[in-house]
């Protein structure tokens, strides 16, 4: 069974840093991309960014761009997202999620139940 | 970047009914490359609808999509109980985007 179990989300101050955790099991998880999408409270799905399964190659959103760093360690079946330099609109539940296929091309078959980071003075 | 446009934004409809939920692009989009979730509140999203009309792995046979271009749908032949929730159309050929959702809400 597949199963994804986020953590490391907390209460930031503007401008403060966190990394969250995403623990992944049930699958070969360095065969598969694996991405970040966030929901602020009360708002839709937003897409952060997504990282192959080598972890050679990464990408971003502009609004997360030179902030965030998603990485992985597949020794450890775990997949991070570092965020630097936190701002008040980057309050949300962030998902990881695995992909469907092993193309960059695919949507999210299976997703962790989320952690809440809240960037607030 | 691509826009998906959901509509309508709020749908009411009763249980047994049936539910038809649309998601524009801002400009063409590949079927092979459009999805559909459901979501629950406090949940993560649940993938339905791959590839624009291919149901992911233990998707009821009443979801189904359709759709190519610009112009996507989901729908949900019969309503059960379960199905109230809110649906989210995601493109993953240019970058990924969702749309804003729908909220399908008991009537």
């Amino acid at each position: 069974e597949v199963q994804l179990l986020e953590s490391g989300g907390d209460l930031v101050q503007p401008g403060g840093s966190l990394r969250l955790s995403c623990a992944a099991s049930g699958f070969t998880f360095s065969t598969y991309i694996m991405n970040w999408v966030r929901q602020a409270p009360g708002k839709g799905l937003e897409w952060i960014s997504v990282i192959s399964g080598s972890g050679d190659n990464r990408y971003y959103a502009d609004s997360v761009k030179g902030r965030f760093t998603i990485s992985r360690d597949n020794s450890k079946n775990t997949l991070y997202l570092q965020m630097e330099s936190l701002r008040v609109e980057d309050t949300a539940v962030y998902y990881c999620a695995k992909w469907l296929g092993r193309t960059w091309q695919n949507p999210s078959d299976y997703w962790g139940q989320g952690t809440l980071v809240t960037v607030s003075s | 970047e691509v826009v998906l446009t959901q509509s309508p934004g709020t749908l009411s409809l009763s249980p047994g009914e049936r539910a038809t939920l649309s998601c524009r692009a801002s400009q063409s989009v590949s079927s092979t490359y459009l999805g559909w979730y459901q979501q629950k509140p406090g949940q993560a999203p649940r993938l339905l609808i791959y590839g624009a009309s291919s149901r992911a792995t233990g998707i009821p046979d009443r979801f189904s999509g359709s759709g190519s271009g610009t112009d996507f749908t989901l729908t949900i032949s019969r309503l059960e109980p379960e199905d109230f929730a809110v649906y989210y159309c995601q493109q993953y050929g240019v970058s990924y985007t969702f749309g804003q959702g729908t909220k399908l809400e008991i009537k």
